[in-house]
């Protein structure tokens, strides 16, 4: 089966443009969450979806960061007006979700630059 | 707020040689405990988990770790590193009860040499 995917694997972003990160979860799992991972840091969480709903984004660093999983699958998390501290690798997990722990299965990230 | 430190940045092993990863957790209860690993361009994969009961663990490729709560410790080690072992480590923390949000480490880079 298909792990988790994101697109694109790399993305080169001049500062003030926008751009859109996409993350294609593992079919079936009810929990998606976004890290950031900057260089030489581990990843930080940034927001958690359960099916569509957002139940946390208090990792969000501004109100340029927006994410969203209408359909409780799919899930793309947009940032406005990029700044080079954006600049990072954006990671996406899945997991099938529920009150008890379920393992969470990352993709392999997008590697975001701000130039 | 919990943290979770990993205290050696980088570390350097021969092939064959055992291996031993630090972390150490800071929370008001016991978390739920975690080690993943990630290699370059690679996604994080899971190593081990701890959720309670036995306080040692095993995990995938060889790997083990132990709690110890006294010591809010979760140190990960392999008796025999593989070349192939060479990658960044991370200890992660999650709070019991809930499919939450990980606290990660800021990593151990783990080079092996021949």
């Amino acid at each position: 089966g298909a792990g988790v995917s994101q697109s694109p694997r790399y993305k080169v972003a001049k500062r003030g443009q926008d751009v859109a990160l996409r993350c294609d979860p593992i079919s079936g799992h009810v929990s998606l969450f976004w890290y950031q991972q900057a260089l030489g840091q581990g990843p930080e969480f940034l927001t958690y979806f359960q099916n569509e709903a957002q139940l946390d984004k208090s990792g969000l660093p501004s109100d340029r960061f927006f994410a969203e999983r209408p359909e409780g699958s799919v899930s793309t998390l947009k940032i406005q007006r990029t700044q080079q501290e954006d600049s990072a690798v954006y990671l996406c997990a899945s997991s099938l979700g529920g009150f008890h722990y379920n393992e969470q299965f990352f993709g392999p990230g997008t590697r975001l630059t701000v130039l | 707020a919990q943290s979770v430190t990993q205290p050696d940045i980088h570390i350097t092993v021969s092939e064959g040689a055992s291996l031993e990863l630090r972390c150490n957790y800071s929370y008001g209860a016991t978390p739920y405990l975690f080690w993943y690993v990630q290699s370059p361009g690679q996604g994080l994969q899971l190593l081990l988990k701890y959720f309670s009961g036995d306080t040692l663990v095993q995990g995938i490729k060889g790997f083990e770790a132990e709690f110890k709560r006294s010591q809010s410790s979760f140190n990960l080690r392999k008796p025999s590193v593989h070349w192939s072992d060479a990658a960044e480590y991370f200890c992660a923390v999650g709070l019991t009860g809930t499919a939450s949000k990980l606290t990660f480490g800021t990593g151990t880079r783990l080079q092996v040499t021949l």
